[in-house]
């Protein structure tokens, strides 16, 4: 059963056209994560909500935000997508922040394509 | 801050035969270490993790080593089988409890 959802699982957008991604989860996890992940490389994480508070990674692009509307549900808005922002973007939560206590799930990812 | 370096970045095993990868980090404080499996198209899945308390724990054909000192660690896998044919990735849970991951490796298992 899947535990961490992510819609649509395949997005394709144009140039400059805003997006949005989409994840949910039935864990009632208090930490939501966001990771960009390009072809062959490692996933890189955008920034993460614990409850309600949002936390931006620094070297994460404006062009990048994120909502939280309740525990459920958390966002990626791609506000300019460029050629650069193809890449699959997965979702992961976890009970608590601390990784050493508490197993990260991952969503199935949304691939983005832009054209 | 903290860097994590794997190898090999691809790694072809014969059926039946062990795979190891290997791992370092920078971040002398990291204490914890887990290992991901991500199969093609799908979501990564933590298989394995280990504490920095802890040298070395097993899990049926998995294993993964810990070296504090030399800031090194590892995953190996036995008996290899074609199901085993993914991307690894190790990662270290650096001092600001951020998960930093390796660049990853493909195993692939030749029958």
């Amino acid at each position: 059963d899947a535990m961490v959802i992510q819609n649509p699982r395949y997005q394709v957008t144009q140039f400059g056209k805003p997006v949005t991604l989409s994840c949910s989860q039935t864990l009632n996890h208090n930490v939501m994560y966001w990771y960009q992940q390009k072809s062959s490389q490692a996933p890189k994480l955008l920034f993460h909500y614990y409850d309600k508070d949002f936390n931006n990674e620094a070297d994460t692009p404006d062009n990048f935000q994120s909502r939280r509307p309740n525990t459920s549900f958390c966002f990626l808005d791609i506000r300019s997508p460029g050629l650069g922002d193809a890449a699959m973007y997965l979702c992961a939560t976890s009970r608590d922040q601390d990784l050493a206590k508490n197993i990260q799930y991952f969503g199935a990812g949304t691939r983005l394509s832009v054209l | 801050g903290e860097n994590v370096e794997q190898h090999p970045s691809t790694l072809s095993v014969q059926e039946g035969d062990s795979a190891v990868i290997k791992c370092t980090y920078s971040d002398s404080a990291s204490n914890y270490f887990p290992w991901y499996k991500q199969e093609l198209g799908k979501r990564p899945q933590l298989i394995i993790d280990i504490r920095s308390n802890v040298g070395e724990k097993k899990d049926q054909r998995i294993a993964v080593t810990l070296n504090k000192t030399a800031k090194h660690f590892s995953l190996h896998i036995t008996e290899t089988q074609p199901e085993d044919s993914a991307v690894y990735f190790c990662a270290a849970k650096n001092s600001a409890s951020k998960i930093i991951f390796g660049s990853g490796t493909r195993l692939s298992i030749r029958p």
